[in-house]
């Protein structure tokens, strides 16, 4: 099973509101991933959390704000967005992360608006 | 840096006609390399990859990849497509950072 899952499928918030996206897996994965994709555009990746623990961060804005409760889950919480961050929010899981050979496994993604 | 490149945008094709899509990277030691595909409003799905061994690599659903480290090439390929082939494609390549570093992807569309 190579599921990832991710909640909501869609949301639509306006530029004052706190809400929070939702990713999770349970192949057993230590490192969890989250990416930004624009229509028609490759995902960018935003973290990355390696035995729950914040190991990458690609200079995202504070308005965004991950946290891994536990090795399964995996949060998004986005406070005061722009309408520039409307796009599709993709999770990925992977064995491990760094230099070795691993797989990353994508969810479906949520897809934000943000008016 | 590491970067990959992909070199056809858009491709349109006909059902049944064969399928080359170009995919370039720029990093020198060893590199794991994948082909993603995206179907209209669906998630990243993996086609295929590379770690080492067989240079030719088969994927799911008839599609393969060659592995030319000399050209620094890794080339996606599909004898004859069907019309459920219409998707975005990504190669994606990761270096000993661990980070995956994707192209710009190909749309393709198969006129049925």
């Amino acid at each position: 099973d190579t599921e990832v899952t991710q909640t909501p499928k869609h949301l639509v918030m306006g530029m004052t509101n706190k809400k929070s996206l939702k990713c999770e897996q349970h192949m057993g994965h230590r490192a969890m991933y989250w990416y930004k994709q624009k229509a028609k555009k490759p995902p960018e990746l935003m973290f990355v959390y390696s035995y729950e623990k914040l190991s990458i961060n690609e200079s995202v804005p504070s308005r965004f704000s991950p946290e891994c409760p536990n090795s399964s889950l995996l949060n998004l919480h986005l406070h005061a967005l722009q309408p520039e961050d409307s796009a599709l929010y993709l999770c990925a899981s992977s064995q491990e992360s760094g230099p070795r050979r691993e797989t990353q496994y994508f969810g479906p993604g949520t897809r934000l608006l943000v008016l | 840096a590491q970067s990959v490149s992909q070199h056809n945008h858009h491709v349109i094709l006909s059902e049944a006609a064969s399928l080359e899509l170009g995919c370039n990277y720029s990093y020198g030691g060893t590199v794991n390399l994948f082909w993603y595909v995206q179907y209209p409003g669906q998630h990243l799905q993996l086609l295929l990859k590379y770690f080492s061994g067989d240079p030719l690599v088969k994927g799911i659903k008839g599609f393969e990849a060659e592995f030319i480290k000399s050209k620094f090439s890794f080339n996606l390929r599909k004898p004859s497509v069907q019309w459920s082939d219409t998707a975005e494609y990504f190669c994606a390549a990761s270096s000993n950072t661990g980070k995956l570093i994707f192209g710009q992807g190909t749309t393709l569309q198969v006129k049925p």
